[in-house]
């Protein structure tokens, strides 16, 4: 079956660092592929997503470029900031009418000041 | 715009009791689904329905059943509750395949805890 895996977690690191985020996927066909985010108490909000191979989905600059090569995702930001904290989940989801998602164990950032 | 609304917020339950968890969505869409939030696990699907009128199970449903009320409406229900349900409850909504390719609409979240 469908599957994302994501790097452990946590990771904590200074303002204006790099961020990467691992994700890659296992899926059969041509998923589409979401970044989501959570902050403390709060639902998932959707912040990045590709649906083909190549596209480069970004927002608030996160960017991640979907990698069917590689099956592959990871999520990017050059400059990271303390209101990037927060916990951060790949998802994936099939074409097949319900748009069910399939997430990986999420990752949790933090930003120091 | 509320979005999803999810009631409870909060709720403590006693080993098998039965609770219901109401989702309602107002932005339209046809599919809607039933996560539940683990550490380490992520979200898992526990039950959608596609659309109205037809409902289906997902990676964990046992222990639970589900309701669509209508379209806006999303009901989620533990018949005897158990401390191994204790978790964080999610409720999404979305369009399908293709035009839901613009992502899920979370709910807040319910906080649950069975003792």
């Amino acid at each position: 079956g469908n599957s994302v895996t994501q790097m452990e977690g946590p990771v904590t690191l200074s303002e204006e660092a790099f961020l990467t985020i691992n994700c890659t996927y296992t899926a059969t066909g041509y998923p589409s592929l979401f970044w989501y985010v959570q902050y403390p108490g709060e639902g998932l909000q959707l912040l990045l997503k590709a649906t083909k191979a190549d596209d480069k989905g970004s927002n608030k600059g996160f960017e991640a470029t979907y990698r069917k090569e590689t099956t592959s995702f990871h999520l990017e930001k050059g400059s990271v900031q303390v209101s990037d904290s927060a916990v951060y989940f790949c998802a994936l989801s099939d074409h097949q009418g319900a748009q069910k998602l399939v997430f990986g164990q999420g990752t949790r950032l933090t930003i120091n000041p | 715009n509320a979005g999803v609304t999810q009631t409870p917020k909060f709720q403590v339950l006693k080993t098998g009791q039965s609770m219901t968890l109401q989702c309602a969505q107002d932005m339209n869409h046809n599919s809607m689904y039933w996560y539940r939030q683990d550490p380490g696990m992520g979200l898992r699907l526990i039950y959608y329905s596609a659309s109205e009128g037809t409902t289906d199970k997902g990676e964990v449903p046992n222990g639970y059943n589900v309701s669509r009320l209508n379209k806006r409406e999303f009901s989620l229900r533990l018949e005897s509750a158990a401390p191994s349900q204790t978790s964080v409850y999610f409720c999404a909504s979305s369009e399908a395949y293709p035009t839901g390719n613009y992502g899920y609409t979370f709910g807040s979240g319910t906080r649950l805890t069975v003792v």
